[in-house]
């Protein structure tokens, strides 16, 4: 049973065109929400995160959404650029504890010049 | 600061051999998570330490074991190895458990189990 899903595998975006990777999850614990980048041979790499007391963080390019009562997040990133293309992983953590992070399959993110 | 340092970096082993993984955290992180990453599964956590103690564990069966050091230094160990234990191990390390705090990742160690 997934309990993080992120349903679309891959998304091609212009550059300079708003890019946005959902994300749905089914355990109402969950509290703590992350989205990581990955590129190929490398570990993820820790972009932005969203506690569940607020439905909104912004950092840069990139802003996560959440919207508890449909167990929904999304990261926007505006503008899209060539280096953003990489696998987006979205993860959820229960009752704080950031070792045990649950993770979605990803999500291949392609920009094109 | 140093990040997350695994070794090794690459790794073939024969099916029923069995393998040791290292991962030094970042300095005065002091919780380290295993992940194990396969095409079809994505990552799926392995195990969590904390103070040198397992502090949860995954679906995984017995033959993938773990410790962690006094240094926050941690090993991971998978015995008899089958060919389905080809992966990308990643670990993770965090300041704390608990708290809103993210985790951040090694480059990982591709294990090929032929």
């Amino acid at each position: 049973d997934q309990q993080v899903k992120q349903n679309s595998p891959s998304l091609s975006v212009q550059e300079g065109r708003i890019s946005i990777l959902n994300c749905d999850y089914t355990n109402s614990m969950f509290d703590y929400f992350l989205w990581y980048k990955k590129y190929p041979a490398e570990g993820p790499t820790f972009l932005i995160s969203i506690s569940s007391i607020k439905d909104k963080n912004e950092d840069g390019r990139f802003t996560v959404f959440l919207n508890k009562s449909a167990k929904h997040l999304s990261l926007h990133i505006v503008p899209s650029q060539p280096g953003d293309s990489a696998v987006y992983f979205c993860a959820a953590s229960n009752g704080g504890s950031q070792g045990n992070l649950i993770f979605g399959k990803g999500t291949k993110l392609s920009v094109k010049p | 600061k140093a990040g997350v340092t695994q070794t090794p970096r690459y790794l073939i082993k024969t099916r029923g051999q069995q393998v040791t993984l290292s991962c030094s955290p970042i300095s005065g992180h002091r919780s380290v998570s295993w992940y194990q990453q396969t095409p079809g599964q994505g990552l799926q956590f392995l195990f969590e330490y904390f103070s040198e103690t397992q502090r949860n564990k995954g679906n995984f069966p017995g033959r993938f074991s773990g410790r962690q050091f006094s240094n926050s230094r941690s090993e991971m160990n998978v015995s008899t190895l089958e060919l389905g234990d080809s992966a990308l191990y990643l670990c993770a390390s965090s300041r704390m458990r608990q708290g809103n705090t993210e985790a951040f990742f090694g480059q990982g160690t591709r294990l090929t189990v032929v």
